[in-house]
């Protein structure tokens, strides 16, 4: 079956205690993304890739870091995790050639105390 | 960058209503333009899509938008809505010349049985 996968689907973790949420695809896709949703404010965008070892900030990268040694991988990084970090994150993949019609995973919840 | 502005935050409809949702963005170039369903307590689905030809696409659940260049809109209709389109939903535009996403702050539907 084709599909995004992420882990973990929950998560409660306090200030400064660096964290990793994985994401992976199976369907071959170049291009993979990151988003955050908050409330009123819809999906923002944190970083995407087009391809392996090629990553670029989205609209809030700040706090953020990703890696993309593998196709199928897209690892989300908070390096010291702060309150305002608190939000659903969805992790997208997409081919290249499907005109960016992006496939998400099923979201992790994060929550910074 | 583009920007996608939706109208409506939160629309509450009775059962075989019908349904239209505003969505415009503002960006000079060729855009490809989604709409996606977010059921409560799931991941973002793929409602329509528009890239080229036929302005007024046909997408799942029998929901239809017309893409309007002039007045860069994508609305979002459905003649008669059912109980289980209780949702959210998100337009997103793709900027064709540098795969830049961006989505609107979504639109809460409630649909009253």
């Amino acid at each position: 079956e084709a599909q995004v996968t992420q882990n973990p689907r929950y998560l409660i973790t306090v200030t400064g205690k660096k964290l990793t949420v994985t994401c992976s695809q199976n369907m071959n896709h170049e291009y993979m993304s990151w988003y955050r949703q908050d409330p009123g404010l819809g999906l923002r965008q944190i970083y995407y890739s087009m391809n392996v070892e090629v990553t670029d900030k989205g609209d809030v990268p700040e706090g953020y870091k990703v890696s993309r040694k593998e196709k199928r991988n897209f690892p989300l990084i908070l390096e010291s995790p702060s309150p305002n970090q608190t939000s659903l994150y969805f992790c997208a993949s997409s081919s290249i050639d499907s005109f960016n019609e992006q496939f998400f995973g099923p979201g992790t919840r994060l929550t910074v105390l | 960058a583009q920007s996608v502005s939706q109208h409506n935050h939160h629309v509450i409809l009775s059962e075989a209503a019908s349904l239209e949702l505003g969505c415009n963005y503002s960006y000079g170039g060729t855009v490809n333009l989604f709409w996606y369903v977010q059921y409560p307590g799931q991941h973002l689905q793929l409602l329509l899509k528009y890239f080229s030809g036929d302005p007024l696409v046909k997408g799942i659940k029998g929901f239809e938008a017309e893409f309007i260049k002039s007045k860069f809109s994508f609305n979002l209709r459905k003649p008669s809505v059912q109980w289980s389109d209780t949702a959210e939903y998100f337009c997103a535009v793709n900027a064709v010349s540098n795969n830049d996403m961006r989505f609107g702050a979504g639109t809460r539907l409630t649909v009253k049985p």
